[in-house]
């Protein structure tokens, strides 16, 4: 069954420190997102892509927060200055067109933990 | 706006005894009705989804879950329950032209011998 991919599994940061979060979504996929779970919190929506461009933003996806497809394969997540509540467990997530409903949901990542310290 | 409640942050079952999870949902049109789990340290495992038809939905490892529009309700359920099942369950709604994901908080399952 397709995956989608994320690396690292687990990165660690100095506070101030860019970091970058990479994930491969499943590649018939045009729909990407980002989501940020806190530990012991729930899941939260950051920011949906499409056709290259945010489609959607969440009020935690501020300035420091961007994200970018490079090559047409990567989605990647950088955040520009990490602070300390940044540390959260970030999972990418793809699905295929919204018309397509027999394959309609969401596919996760396995998620990168980042820790900033 | 779309929410998701689940009222029950922690459930404590003796395996082989059967589950129920509550989820409700506020969405003004049709919902599309998700069930997450989540083991420790790990993502997000799809366990069934809800988009319109039979109300009641089979998903994996044993799931289901029935949605009742009248409730606003969209509860999983399991027969007897097994000692993997402990994990974290979250009920999710999809909304929006670009499918936003709401989650509710989350169930923590304990499964006890």
């Amino acid at each position: 069954e397709p995956e989608v991919t994320q690396t690292p599994s687990h990165q660690v940061t100095q506070m101030g420190q860019e970091v970058i979060l990479r994930c491969v979504p499943i590649s018939n996929h045009l729909y990407f997102y980002w989501y940020r779970q806190i530990l012991g919190q729930k899941v939260e929506f950051l920011v949906s892509f499409y056709n290259n461009e945010i489609s959607e933003k969440s009020e935690i996806f501020d300035d420091q927060f961007s994200v970018e497809r490079p090559d047409g394969s990567n989605f990647t997540l950088k955040i520009r200055s990490t602070k300390l509540e940044d540390s959260a467990m970030y999972f990418c997530a793809s699905t295929i067109s919204q018309g397509a409903r027999v394959s309609f949901g969401y596919t996760f990542g396995s998620g990168t933990r980042l820790t900033v310290v | 706006a779309q929410s998701v409640t689940q009222p029950d942050i922690h459930i404590t079952v003796s395996e082989g005894a059967s589950l129920e999870l509550r989820c409700n949902y506020s969405y003004g049109a049709t919902p599309y009705l998700f069930w997450y789990v989540q083991s420790p340290g790990q993502g997000l495992q799809l366990l069934l989804k809800y988009f319109s038809g039979d109300t009641l939905v089979q998903g994996i490892k044993g799931f289901e879950a029935e949605f009742k529009r009248s409730q606003s309700s969209f509860n999983l359920r399991k027969p007897s329950v097994h000692w993997s099942d402990a994990a974290e369950y979250f009920c999710a709604v999809v909304s929006g032209g670009y499918q936003k994901v709401t989650f509710g908080t989350g169930t923590k399952l304990q499964v006890i011998p």
